[in-house]
């Protein structure tokens, strides 16, 4: 069974940080494109960052970019989100989740793999 | 900048269709998908690449693309299928960013 399961959510003061992991299973971790998505109470969804196949690439939405770090450990089958000077509008649900590539260079892609996530709540 | 519009909300009563539209200037050039949302879930692909249907998925949702606009239609729309409903598609400068439409919250009453 393909999946996804994040982890290492909780309570952090601003200012604060926090690694959030995410461990995949039953599929080839090492070929797949991963990313973060995330959900604010009440809010939509919002793109984060992605990786490519072997942690070389990487990229951010410009409201975490500097402040976040995604990277990979393709030897444990595990995807992570350094996330650091945390404010109180990072308060959101994590999604790990997998990328399709619809072309060879991965400009087109969609989600086709979610974890059911991982609650991060940033308060004093 | 890239951006996708969906309207806040649909209502429709349920045996209707419904049709949710996501707009944006890149949508010639790039794949559009789109996601359901129910609240304490994860999303789930519904549509991707514009107008396949994931296996799983009822034969009640497809989706059509025009020119900056997309639409998602729930044919016979059931209870059931009340949740949000996000559009997604990529970024056309080089990067391999991804980017989420607003949202559209679909009520079947």
């Amino acid at each position: 069974e393909v999946q996804l399961v994040e982890s290492g959510g909780g309570l952090v003061q601003p200012g604060g940080s926090l690694r959030l992991s995410c461990l995949a299973s039953g599929f080839t971790y090492t070929t797949s494109w991963m990313a973060w998505v995330r959900q604010a109470p009440g809010k939509g969804l919002e793109w984060m960052a992605n990786i490519n196949e072997d942690g070389n690439e990487k990229f951010y939405v410009d409201s975490v970019g500097g402040r976040f770090t995604i990277s990979r450990d393709n030897g444990k089958n595990s995807l992570y989100l350094q996330m650091s000077s945390l404010r109180a509008d990072d308060t959101a649900v994590y999604y790990c989740a997998r990328q399709h590539c619809s072309s060879p260079s991965c400009y087109d892609f969609y989600i086709d793999v979610w974890g059911k996530g991982t609650t991060v709540t940033v308060s004093s | 900048s890239f951006e996708l519009t969906q309207p806040p909300s649909v209502s429709v009563s349920p045996g209707q269709t419904a049709k949710i539209t996501c707009s944006g200037d890149a949508l010639p050039k790039k794949y559009l998908h789109w996601y359901q949302k129910k609240s304490g879930q994860a999303p789930v692909l519904v549509i991707f690449e514009d107008t396949k249907r994931p296996s799983g998925i009822p034969e009640r949702f497809s989706a059509s693309t025009s020119g900056t606009m997309a639409t998602l239609t729930i044919s016979g729309a059931q209870v059931d299928d009340e949740a949000a409903y996000y559009c997604f598609s990529t970024d056309t400068s080089g990067h391999h960013w991804g980017l989420f439409g607003g949202g559209t919250n679909l009520t079947v009453l």
